[in-house]
């Protein structure tokens, strides 16, 4: 059963714009949230993270907000470019374990 | 963050025969990780690796399938035994990376014909 979920395959952004990417989560159990970005035929790089103690984390461009009401998160990348097209995934985890949960990825195209 | 080297970074293989994966990781690490991401999937947990003990495997893995060996505190491998088309997939190790979530291997493509 799939805990985590991406429900946008992909998304297309004209770049300069804003790109939000969006995640859904079942289990409450998740106290942590993390953004991986993954390039082709490379392994996923750690993006940007949230505790769910805060609603907001904000690094440079990528600002990560946490609505557990919801159990929702998403990712915003402002201003969008070209170099941010690649497949993005969300994960969560709970203090119970180390396992990440992962969505299923949401590929982004930035257009010049 | 911690730097992992993983190969082979792909692999075409007949089925029948197994693979071994390796990571080397530049830095002692208590945990490491073996994730699976089938086509068009998820990336999924299939066991932690700890130095000096068995690993431990997530459900619907099995140690005569996966086996795993952590010989030290930078090292583990995978293998993918006795292997199907349906084994055909990207495997990633993984380690916790203080500060910078869990840092990933660069990945094996395995294709099993």
């Amino acid at each position: 059963d799939q805990q985590v979920k991406q429900n946008s395959p992909s998304l297309s952004v004209q770049e300069g714009r804003i790109s939000i990417l969006n995640c859904d989560y079942t289990n409450s159990m998740f106290d942590y949230f993390l953004w991986y970005k993954k390039y082709p035929a490379e392994g996923p790089t750690f993006l940007i993270s949230i505790s769910s103690i805060k609603d907001k984390n904000e690094d440079g461009r990528f600002t990560v907000f946490l609505n557990k009401s919801a159990k929702h998160l998403s990712l915003h990348i402002v201003p969008s470019q070209p170099g941010d097209s690649a497949v993005y995934f969300c994960a969560a985890n709970s203090n119970s374990g180390y396992a990440l949960n992962f969505g299923k990825g949401t590929s982004l195209l930035v257009t010049p | 963050s911690a730097v992992i080297s993983q190969k082979p970074s792909r692999d075409i293989c007949q089925r029948g025969t197994s693979l071994t994966i390796q990571c080397q990781v530049d830095s002692q690490v208590t945990m490491m990780f073996w994730y699976r991401q089938q086509p068009g999937q998820s990336l999924t947990l299939i066991a932690t690796a700890n130095q000096g003990s068995e690993a431990t495997y997530e459900s619907g893995f099995v140690i005569d399938k996966f086996p795993i060996s952590r010989p030290n505190l930078t090292f583990s491998t995978l293998t993918v035994s006795n292997m199907s088309p349906e084994d055909s997939s990207i495997y990633l190790c993984s380690v916790v990376d203080r500060g910078n979530g869990y840092t990933f291997g660069s990945g094996t493509r395995l294709t099993v014909v």
